[in-house]
């Protein structure tokens, strides 16, 4: 079965880029109509769509981030990525990444990875 | 933005309860709206997606309805692994995806 593992720096300096990285095991990121997205949760609060791309690297971003966000593929190595840059406190955070499927019937999330939190401080 | 309703924010029951959750968008949604559940400290699961289609591997003591604006999400019978936080995600505005606040569900 698809499993994913976020990685990345989990300390991030203020003004600096946020960079995190979706290795996806147990299936081909390519394989299948799947787009792959990140979603974020600060401590204590809800869930919050970042974005999302395509294996052909079409992507959509959460509009409240499209400045800052940007989402890329790199199906060689199975592996999808996270960059948000110019943070603040108010993205520290669990970034999760997610399979996002999709039919008729709508998209939903499964699976997703553990999570990796990011915490933006001097 | 669709805004997503969860109600309650928390609640608390014992094992063996029959519990609903409640979540309300800001405007009709079809059927396009799915559940998770959240323990501490885990991903989300997904539970049930379309309104009312069970994910593969889930108990079937979870179930979903609803359409248009009003969705729940019934727990037919509480076992003790079920106490956790539950969110609610609409796609109908895909790719804008939003998701509900929340609902804490405790042990009484």
């Amino acid at each position: 079965q698809v499993q994913l593992q976020e990685s990345g720096p989990g300390l991030v300096k203020p003004s600096q880029t946020l960079s995190l990285t979706c290795t996806v095991s147990g299936g081909s990121i390519s394989s299948g109509s799947y787009y792959w997205s990140w979603i974020r949760q600060p401590a204590g609060k809800g869930l919050e769509w970042i974005g999302r791309i395509y294996t052909s690297g079409s992507t959509n971003y959460n509009p409240s981030l499209k400045s800052r966000v940007t989402i890329s593929v790199d199906t060689s190595k199975n592996q999808f990525s996270l960059k948000l840059s110019s943070v603040t406190a108010a993205d520290t955070a669990v970034y999760y990444c997610a399979r996002d499927d999709y039919d008729s019937s709508g998209n939903w999330f499964d699976p997703w990875g553990q999570g990796t939190l990011v915490t933006v401080s001097s | 933005d669709i805004q997503m309703t969860q109600s309650p924010s928390s609640l608390s029951a014992s094992v063996g309860d029959r519990v609903t959750i409640t979540c309300r968008a800001s405007q009709s949604i079809s059927s396009y709206l799915n559940w998770y559940q959240q323990k501490p400290g885990k991903a989300p699961k997904l539970l049930i997606y379309a309104a009312s289609s069970l994910q593969s591997g889930v108990p079937s003591r979870f179930s979903g309805s609803g359409s248009g604006t009003d969705f729940t999400l019934t727990i037919s019978s509480l076992q003790p692994e079920d106490f956790a936080t539950y969110y609610c995600q609409q796609s109908y505005s895909t790719p804008f995806i939003t998701f509900g606040q929340g609902t804490r569900l405790e042990i009484k």
